[in-house]
Parts: structure tokens; sequence; C-alpha cells
């Protein structure tokens, strides 16, 4: 049981705009920075957005996030089949002194 | 550019002793606040361990206090993860992740990770 609440799965098609949900409390997302990181099939996770809506250098600006009160959410614009992959956000927890995890969101290129 | 490199993962009998090792490079290792990430198979990431990047402040996850410990050795460039009193519920790839700052604290995030290593708990 993740501390965050995603949604299990998304999907779109290409071209297409999606978005994934991140939902939290007080204690974690209501007052620290969403995180985004992006595992694809097989591999290490990626960060693909900190402090709510920066990107890395690198990361293209089809990948956006935004954050209001506990709930966050992810938006990734002319969806592309390399996109395919698990989306996971993440924060600090005040209450635990750590990070907590969503339980991630398969997105699923049709 | 940053690099890790986890080692140490295997097979292990429930509650043997595991020690996995994470070897940086590509940045002043000793700068930077440095953490253990875990992933069950087919399941979610679960953040394990964070220690300071001076070594002198260590942080774990619930599910781990008491039975994980965490260090570093900064003239080695190297993060260790020292697991005991193993369970099948740890079975997992753990990932070491550098911290975007010397301090585990908020306001920062987990950038780069390593490939991972896989330790099974099984007899």
């Amino acid at each position: 049981q993740s501390v965050l609440t995603q949604p299990p799965s998304a999907s779109g098609t290409p071209g297409q705009r999606v978005t994934i949900s991140c939902s939290g409390s007080s204690s974690n997302i209501g007052s620290n920075y969403v995180y985004w990181y992006q595992q694809l099939p097989g591999m290490a996770p990626k960060l693909l957005i900190y402090r709510n809506n920066q990107r890395p250098s690198g990361v293209p600006d089809r990948f956006s996030g935004s954050k209001s009160g506990a709930s966050a959410s992810l938006a990734i614009s002319g969806l592309r089949s390399e996109d395919e992959a698990d989306y996971y956000c993440a924060t600090w927890d005040d209450s635990l002194s750590g990070v907590v995890f969503g339980g991630g969101t398969k997105l699923t290129v049709l | 550019e940053a690099q890790l490199l986890e080692s140490g993962g295997g097979l292990v009998q429930p509650g043997g002793s595991l020690r996995l090792s994470c070897a940086a490079s590509g940045f002043t290792f000793s700068s930077y606040a440095m953490t253990w990430v875990r992933q069950a198979p087919g399941k979610g990431l679960e953040w394990v361990s964070g220690i300071s990047g001076s070594g002198g402040s260590t942080y774990y996850g619930d599910s781990v206090k008491g039975r994980f410990t965490i260090s570093r050795d900064n003239s080695k460039n190297t993060l260790y993860l020292q697991m005991n009193s193993l369970r099948a519920e740890d079975t997992a790839i753990y990932y070491c992740a550098k911290w975007s700052s010397g301090n585990w604290y908020k306001y920062n995030w987990f950038d780069p990770w390593g490939q991972g290593t896989l330790v099974t708990v099984s007899s």
C-alpha cells in the first residue's frame, strides 16, 4: 500500500495528451515538492520532473508537472511510442523524514 | 557524468545477511547524500535508507529500521547497505541513487540511479 495514490494504468494514442494524477496528504505533497520518475521497461528509474514542474536538461518539454494542494499531476503531450513506461510520483514526508512514492502508473501507447 | 554501480546481490536464506555496495564515479562523492531504494518484483518503488555526505547522519524506512545499516567510505567513493535478519519480503532489486544535496533533507531528489542489484531471500 503506497503512501501516494496513482492510477495503476493510463493509455493514449500517438500524438495525444495524457495526464497521470498523484494524490497525497498535508504531511507530504501538501507541504513539499513533487518529483516524477520514468522507468522504461527493464531499466532503472530516471528523473523526469523535479520541484513540481522543473525539467532536467535533456527531458523534452512534452513532459510537464503541476501541483495543487495535496495533489499533483504529470502531463505528457504529443505522446510517442517511446513514452511507454512506468511513471512514479514521489515527495518528502515530514512525519517519516524520508521519501514516499506513489504505486506507479503504467503508460501504454496504443 | 555521475555513474553508480551496485554489486553484492544474490540468493540468501531467511534470517541471513548480505552486504550491498555501490561504487560511485564522475562526481565529488563526499559532497552528496546517498540513498538506497528498492523495488520488489513487479511492484513499485520503496525508499529504504539515506545517509548524509559526511556519513554522520543516517535515516531508514520503517520496514528496515533496526535490521539494515547504511554506511559510506568517502575515501573509496563507495556506499554500502548491510542487511541483516532478511525476510522474504526484502526480495527486490536494490538501487543506489545520488541525492541532489549533501544533506538528507527535503527539497531534493534522486539523480542518477544505478542499474540495481537483485536480492532474493528464499530457502
